[in-house]
């Protein structure tokens, strides 16, 4: 089965650090960009970052509400990609998905059609 | 940013209506516009990218159209589960952005 599964929320303190995980099985991971959003309890959906495939250069985007603090990086030999989010603030507080970006026979962007089921992310003192 | 304005926010409708839902980019998209589905607790789940090509296993009372800066999700005969939260999203240029979402409920 196609699958994205992501790892590594909890309760973390504001300034402090967390790393998830998002574990893929069931499609050729290589091939895909790989995008991570964030949902706020009661919140609509915010895009929060998105990494290349190698074939397309393997870089990084990311929104203006993360940047310099969230980082995206993909180990393609194990299927995973992660968000090393540092300096954590309360507003980080959110569901975290992971998702998986196929590109179409131009190379642009295609379909987001691969989630994760997400995981929790809560800042608090 | 490129804004995306949804409409109506809320909308109550029941078994068997035709559903409209409309997006409205704050600047020219092109097609490159997907809309979703999502269920409290549950992930978003694809319906429609590139403006009005249907997701593989999507039942297609759900259709897609326009181009540019407007869009529009049509469910033909809304079904007891299509009740939900739907959103758009444009993938044209960076930031990705979302309209603000459109909750259907049962009428």
């Amino acid at each position: 089965d196609v699958q994205l599964v992501e790892s590594g929320g909890g309760l973390e303190q504001p300034g402090r650090s967390l790393r998830l995980s998002c574990t893929a099985s069931g499609f050729s991971f290589g091939d895909y960009a790989m995008s991570w959003f964030r949902q706020a309890p009661g919140k609509g959906l915010e895009w929060v970052g998105l990494i290349r495939s190698k074939a397309y250069g393997g870089t990084t985007e990311y929104a203006a509400s993360v940047k310099g603090r969230f980082s995206i990086s993909r180990d393609d030999s194990k299927s995973i990609a992660y968000l090393q989010v540092n300096s954590l603030k309360a507003e980080d507080t959110a569901v975290y998905y992971c998702t998986g970006v196929r590109y179409d026979s131009r190379g642009y962007l295609d379909r987001f059609d691969i989630w994760g089921q997400g995981t929790m992310v809560t800042v608090s003192s | 940013d490129i804004q995306m304005t949804q409409s109506p926010s809320t909308l109550s409708a029941s078994v068997g209506d035709r559903v409209t839902i409309t997006c409205r980019a704050s600047q020219g998209v092109s097609s490159w516009l997907a809309w979703y589905q999502q269920k409290p607790g549950k992930a978003p789940n694809l319906l429609i990218y590139k403006a009005s090509s249907l997701e593989s296993g999507v039942p297609s009372r759900f259709s897609g159209s326009g181009s540019g800066t407007e869009f529009t999700l049509t469910i033909s005969s809304l079904q007891p589960d299509d009740f939900a939260t739907y959103y758009c999203q444009h993938y044209k240029s960076y930031p990705l952005t979302f309209g603000g979402g459109t909750k259907v409920e049962i009428k």
